[in-house]
C-alpha cells in the first residue's frame, strides 16, 4: 500500500538550535498534516498543507507542490517544550480518505 | 486545539471481554475516523464515517470490531471479544468536509489494556 517514510526516527537537539524533519511519500499525495504527540498521547495538529508553505512561530512546514511526494517540518531555535514525537500524515484523495501516517520522529531538546 | 472528546481515557479488560469506547466529534464535523496506535507508535486506520455512513473499513474492523456514529449520539467503537493484541491507544478524529482546510482533529484517545 501507500507508504509514508519519515526521517529521522529520533533526534536530539540542544536548546536554541535548528533542525528539519522530512516525510517522503511513495505516491503523489493531495495533502499532508503534521502533528506533535505529547507524553500523554494527545496528538496536536501543527499544520495542514495542500500546497506551499506555512509558518507558525518557530515552526515552518513545506509541501512539495510540484511532485507532491515529500514534506518538511523545520524547527527554529528549539525549546525544551518542543520535545515530543512528531508525525506526518498524508492523504491521497478527498476529505473522507484515510490518512497514512509516518513512523514518527522522537525529538528530545536538551538544555 | 481539538474539541474531540473521547471516553474513557483508560480501559482495562480481560481476554474475551467486550471493550467499548466513545467519541464525540467536533461540532459540525461530518467525517469521523478511528485509528489504533500500537506501542511501536504505528498507526492503523480502522474505519471512517461520513455522518452515519461507513466510508471505509479494514478487514479486522469488519470481523471483530463494530463501530457506529448514530445521529445525535456519540460515535462508538466496540471490540466484541478482546485479545491481548488489541492493547493499544485508540484515537478518534473528526474533520470538516469540503472546506479548503481539512485539518483532522484528534481526541486524547482511549488507552486499552487487555490482560
Amino acid at each position: 500500500g501507500d507508504q509514508v517514510e519519515q526521517s529521522p526516527s529520533a533526534l536530539s537537539l540542544h536548546e536554541g538550535t535548528d533542525s528539519a524533519l522530512r516525510c517522503n511519500f511513495t505516491t503523489t499525495m493531495r495533502s499532508v498534516q503534521w502533528f506533535r504527540q505529547n507524553s500523554r498521547g494527545s496528538l496536536i495538529s501543527l499544520f495542514y498543507l495542500a500546497s506551499g508553505t506555512k509558518e507558525n512561530g518557530r515552526l515552518k512546514s513545506a509541501f512539495d507542490s510540484k511532485e507532491r511526494r515529500y514534506s518538511t517540518l523545520h524547527i527554529r531555535d528549539a525549546q525544551l517544550e518542543d520535545s515530543g514525537t512528531y508525525f506526518c500524515a498524508a492523504e491521497k484523495n478527498n476529505a473522507g480518505a484515510k490518512l497514512t501516517f509516518g513512523g514518527g520522529t522522537r525529538l528530545t531538546v536538551r538544555p | 486545539n481539538s474539541k474531540v472528546i473521547q471516553t474513557p481515557r483508560y480501559l482495562v479488560k480481560g481476554q474475551g471481554q467486550k471493550a467499548k469506547m466513545r467519541c464525540i466529534p467536533e461540532k459540525g464535523h461530518p467525517v469521523v475516523f478511528w485509528y489504533q496506535q500500537n506501542k511501536n507508535n504505528e498507526f492503523k486506520f480502522l474505519i471512517n464515517f461520513q455522518n452515519q455512513e461507513v466510508l471505509q473499513q479494514i478487514d479486522m474492523t469488519e470481523k471483530r470490531f463494530s463501530a457506529e456514529c448514530p445521529s445525535n449520539s456519540p460515535c462508538s467503537l466496540e471490540i466484541q471479544s478482546s485479545e491481548a493484541g488489541d492493547s493499544a491507544l485508540y484515537l478518534c478524529a473528526s474533520r470538516d468536509w469540503g472546506s479548503s482546510q481539512n485539518t483532522l482533529y484528534f481526541g486524547a484517545g482511549t488507552r486499552l489494556s487487555v490482560l
